[in-house]
């Protein structure tokens, strides 16, 4: 498929555990956020990558929260020492580059995490 | 970033067209107005987007006021399908790219 994938679609984890949460964008796409959707409530951003430059962790909750995207592909989530506030579904997303008009973001499934 | 104010919730019955309304009286000259929906257990997915004039896309239309401060996502007949939550959401052209999700307007279908 062309779309963007996420791994793994759940997680269930004990408090105080860390998780790591993977997304595959769509290729070619240089940008790529990470969002996360607790129950009930709309869609928080969280970290932005785009290209080679630094990234926008401006949305990040917390230190325990942390993300990286090697190669400019792949990224991985990590939220350390998960607590139970940190149970939601987290959404990635990718588009192509970001100058001039914002162009539409591609998301994937979702991983949807309970911390118990 | 310039707030947008929506509906709710809203209904519709199936094959009916469906107007769903949307407050940005704080707009800029360099925001894009964009919509967004989430069907149940899905991700967003993008519906249209525009600037000042009208836009038909396979989707939907949206039409935009003369002043900017407002704006309506038209399906034009809705189906079962587009039950969903839809979000409008003001983007500059430079500067921060993420999405800021509001509440949205959540369209039930009546069959």
């Amino acid at each position: 498929g062309a779309g963007v994938s996420q791994s793994p679609s759940n997680k269930v984890t004990e408090k105080g555990k860390d998780v790591e949460l993977r997304c595959d964008p769509i290729s070619g796409h240089t940008a790529l956020y990470w969002y996360r959707q607790s129950l009930g409530q709309g869609l928080e951003f969280l970290i932005y990558f785009q290209g080679n430059s630094a990234p926008d962790k401006s949305g990040l909750p917390s230190d325990r929260f942390s993300a990286e995207r090697t190669g400019g592909s792949v990224s991985t989530l990590t939220i350390q020492r998960t607590q139970q506030e940190d149970s939601a579904v987290y959404l990635c997303a990718s588009s192509i580059g970001t100058s001039g008009v914002p162009r539409e973001q591609f998301f994937g499934p979702g991983t949807r995490l309970t911390v118990l | 970033d310039a707030k947008t104010t929506q509906p709710n919730s809203m209904e519709s019955n199936e094959e009916e067209p469906v107007h769903l309304p949307c407050n940005h009286s704080t707009i800029s000259g360099t925001d894009y107005i964009h919509w967004y929906r989430q069907l149940p257990s899905q991700g967003p997915e993008y519906v249209i987007h525009g600037l000042t004039s009208n836009v038909n896309n396979r989707m939907a239309s949206l039409a935009i006021a003369e002043d900017r401060k407002s704006s309506t996502l038209i399906l034009h007949r809705a189906t079962l399908r587009d039950a969903a939550v839809y979000y409008c959401i003001l983007r500059k052209e430079t500067g921060a790219n993420n999405l800021f999700f509001g509440t949205g307007t959540r369209l039930t279908v009546i069959p």
